[in-house]
């Protein structure tokens, strides 16, 4: 079966860097892309962007450009997002789920992975 | 960028009833690329509608979903206990993907 394993909870101070994987596994990786997805506290769902692992493509929301790196390792099954200059605001539950581009829906999600940003 | 408005906010029913939610988007979603899903707390989100109106391998059929351009609907025909929970659309025609804001079903 399909199933997407995120890496654990994370503590950050601001200005620093946070780096969460997700495991593919019951499918072919390089067959479906990746997204991200994030969520404060107490709020709503928040798109922060798709890779292909086919290809290494990536497409970012705008407000994280230049912050935000997705990547993927095919020789694992794991995709990668890297969010860089951390701030209170980033603080979330953060998702990787299958699918997630346009075009293309989001079927399987990961567990999600806590960061807190706190000094 | 689609903004999506979920209405109403919170939908107070009792099991057995009817559940109609609504999302409307600020512009024409294209080729009904309108997406729904269920969440419960602690958990990740689950798809149920794709599409706008094809459920996902799994979903019940008390779950339905409607609509074309800018207003959609999902209706849960007959309420269960497992479906008390917040639902969000989310469309998936044009960069950025967005999400609407949810409604929460609770229990009256």
């Amino acid at each position: 079966q399909v199933q997407l394993a995120q890496s654990g909870a994370e503590v950050k101070k601001p200005g620093a860097s946070v780096k969460v994987s997700c495991k593919a596994s019951g499918y072919t990786f390089t067959s479906y892309g990746i997204s991200w997805v994030r969520q404060a506290p107490g709020q709503g769902l928040e798109w922060m962007g798709w890779i292909s692992p086919y290809n290494g493509n990536t497409n970012y929301a705008q407000k994280l450009q230049g912050r935000v790196t997705m990547t993927t390792d095919t020789s694992t099954s794991t995709a990668y997002m890297e969010l860089r200059s951390l701030r209170s605001d980033d603080t979330a539950v953060y998702y990787c789920a299958r699918g997630g581009a346009v075009a293309g829906t989001s079927d399987y999600w990961g567990q999600g992975t806590l960061v807190t940003v706190s000094s | 960028e689609i903004v999506l408005t979920q209405s109403p906010g919170t939908l107070s029913l009792s099991p057995g009833e009817r559940a109609t939610l609504s999302c409307r988007a600020s512009q024409s979603v294209s080729s009904s690329y309108l997406a729904w899903y269920q969440q419960k707390p602690g958990q990740a989100p689950r798809l149920l509608i794709y599409g706008a109106s094809s459920r996902a391998t799994g979903i019940p059929d008390r779950f339905s979903g409607s609509g074309s351009g800018t207003d959609f609907t999902l209706t849960i025909s007959r309420l269960e206990p497992e479906d008390f929970a917040v639902y969000y659309c989310q469309q998936y025609g044009s960069s950025p993907l967005t999400f609407g804001g949810g409604t929460k079903v609770e229990i009256q």
